[in-house]
């Protein structure tokens, strides 16, 4: 089966530096993506890796080491807009999206 | 905006009521979801269809039942709900290629309260 782990709740403060962790066990891996959830909104895509390495979109870049079923997002300058939930999903090859329990994210001034 | 659709946006229904979801993507996909959000709980899938036929069920119990009448609409009838299928009610699509994913694009859910 496949299993999808995040920390439940961060907290940070306006202009800071924070970095939500996924840990997941798959076979057939296929990519792992995440997205972003403000309350009562929509999932909106942020990143998308397949290969090991970091991917960068601006203030948001997202790594992966699929030999240590590991990735982090990265999300630089915090505003006090960032403050949502953070999902983390692996697809595997034929399958559906698998999802984690998701990242909530306050920010503080 | 998604280009994902979802209607209505809140519902509160008894343990009697009949009523139905309704999704419409305007994104050209092949590929529509219905997937449930609890408090503190990761996303569980419900029902998916590709190209209007049903690939998937994942154990949902029969009160709700999916309807697909074209690959743009997608709905999901309720009926005799119990109070712990309230939930955030979330439809999404994708386009699939080659039998591999895209990226799903989501609607803003149904909240919907059982009482």
């Amino acid at each position: 089966g496949q299993n999808i782990d995040q920390p439940t709740e961060m907290t940070a403060t306006e202009g800071a530096i924070v970095q939500i962790n996924c840990t997941y066990q798959t076979s057939g891996f296929n990519g792992l993506f995440w997205y972003q959830q403000h309350a009562g909104e929509a999932p909106t895509f942020l990143s998308y890796n397949v290969l090991d390495g970091l991917e960068e979109k601006g203030r948001f870049s997202s790594f992966l080491s699929r030999s240590k079923g590991y990735s982090y997002l990265l999300l630089k300058e915090l505003q006090m807009k960032d403050s949502a939930s953070y999902l983390c999903a692996v697809i595997s090859y034929g399958q559906n999206f698998v999802f984690g329990p998701g990242t909530r994210l306050s920010v503080l001034p | 905006e998604t280009g994902v659709t979802q209607t209505p946006r809140h519902l509160v229904m008894g343990m009697t009521n009949k009523k139905s979801l309704k999704c419409e993507q305007h994104l050209g996909h092949n590929a529509m979801y219905w997937y449930k959000q609890s408090a503190k709980k990761p996303l569980e899938l419900m029902f998916v269809y590709n190209f209007k036929e049903q690939t998937e069920n994942n154990s949902v119990p029969s009160r709700f039942s999916p309807e697909c009448p074209n690959s743009s609409h997608l709905f999901l009838h309720l009926h005799t709900l119990q109070p712990e299928d309230s939930a955030l009610y979330l439809c999404a699509s994708s386009q699939v290629a080659r039998g591999d994913n895209e990226k799903l694009f989501f609607g803003s859910g149904t909240q919907l309260s059982v009482l």
